[in-house]
C-alpha cells in the first residue's frame, strides 16, 4: 500500500544490537499497527496505538517497543535483537470509523545473525 | 478468544481451474471477517471484507466469500484462476475494535 511507507525494507544485523524499524502513513489515520509474519503462524501482533498518547500492547510485544512520534509515524524497536526475532514485519493503519479495514504496509524483512 | 484456521497450507491448481480457500473462525460474536493476499515481496492486500448484511460478499480481482454462520466458515472462490493469482491468502477476523486474529494462510500454486 502506497499510503503506509516502512523502512528499511530488508535489514541484516547481528545478536545483541538495537534495531529501529519506521512507519510512516499519509493518510492522517490515528490508529496504526505493528505484526510480525513467521511461515505458517500468519500474523501476529505486537503493538498497536489508537492515538499518539494511546499505545498498547498485542499479543507477541515482549522483546519490543514502539514509539508515536506523531500521528503519521509509529516506529518499532527491538533493543537487543535475537536470532528468533528474524521475521517479516508490516505496519498497518486503520480508520477509526466503523467498518474499516486495516491497509498494511510492504514489509521489512529483518534477519538477526 | 478469537481464532482463525485455514485447513490448507498449500492449494495447487491449474489455470482456469475454479478455486476454494477454506476458512473456519471461532468468535462469540457476530465477526467482523477478511480476506488479504499477499504476493511476493509485497504487503497484504484487502481482497474483500464481510461485516454485515447479504452473506456473499464480491471482492477485487474477481473473488468472492460466503460467510455461513452455521459452519463458521468464510471460504473464498473464484470461478477461474489465473496465473496471477498465485500467491498467499489469508483470512481474518476482527472484533468490534478491530483488532484482527489472522489463520496461517494459504500458499496458492497455480500450474499453467
Amino acid at each position: 500500500d502506497a499510503d503506509v511507507t516502512q523502512t528499511p525494507r530488508n535489514r541484516i544485523t547481528k545478536t545483541g544490537k538495537r534495531i529501529m524499524l519506521e512507519c510512516s502513513q499519509t493518510k492522517g489515520h490515528d490508529r496504526m499497527y505493528w505484526y510480525r509474519q513467521d511461515p505458517g503462524l500468519g500474523l501476529q501482533l505486537i503493538y498497536y496505538s489508537f492515538d499518539v498518547k494511546d499505545i498498547n500492547k498485542g499479543e507477541i510485544s515482549d522483546g519490543y517497543s514502539v514509539s508515536r512520534q506523531a500521528q503519521a509515524k509509529f516506529s518499532l524497536s527491538l533493543e537487543s535483537a535475537i536470532p528468533n526475532q528474524t521475521a517479516l514485519y508490516f505496519c498497518a493503519r486503520r480508520q477509526v470509523e466503523r467498518n474499516q479495514p486495516q491497509h498494511f504496509g510492504d514489509g521489512t524483512r529483518l534477519s538477526i545473525l | 478468544a478469537q481464532s482463525v484456521t485455514q485447513p490448507d497450507i498449500h492449494i495447487t491448481v491449474s489455470e482456469g481451474a475454479s478455486l476454494e480457500l477454506r476458512c473456519n473462525y471461532s468468535y462469540g460474536a457476530t465477526p467482523y471477517l477478511f480476506w488479504y493476499v499477499q504476493s511476493p515481496g509485497q504487503g497484504l492486500q484487502l481482497l474483500l471484507k464481510y461485516f454485515s448484511g447479504d452473506t456473499l460478499v464480491q471482492g477485487i480481482k474477481g473473488f468472492e466469500a460466503e460467510f455461513k454462520r452455521s459452519q463458521s466458515s468464510f471460504n473464498l472462490r473464484k470461478p477461474s484462476v489465473h496465473w496471477s493469482d498465485a500467491a498467499e491468502y489469508f483470512c481474518a477476523v476482527a472484533t468490534p475494535g478491530n483488532m484482527l486474529t489472522f489463520g496461517g494462510g494459504t500458499r496458492l500454486m497455480v500450474k499453467p
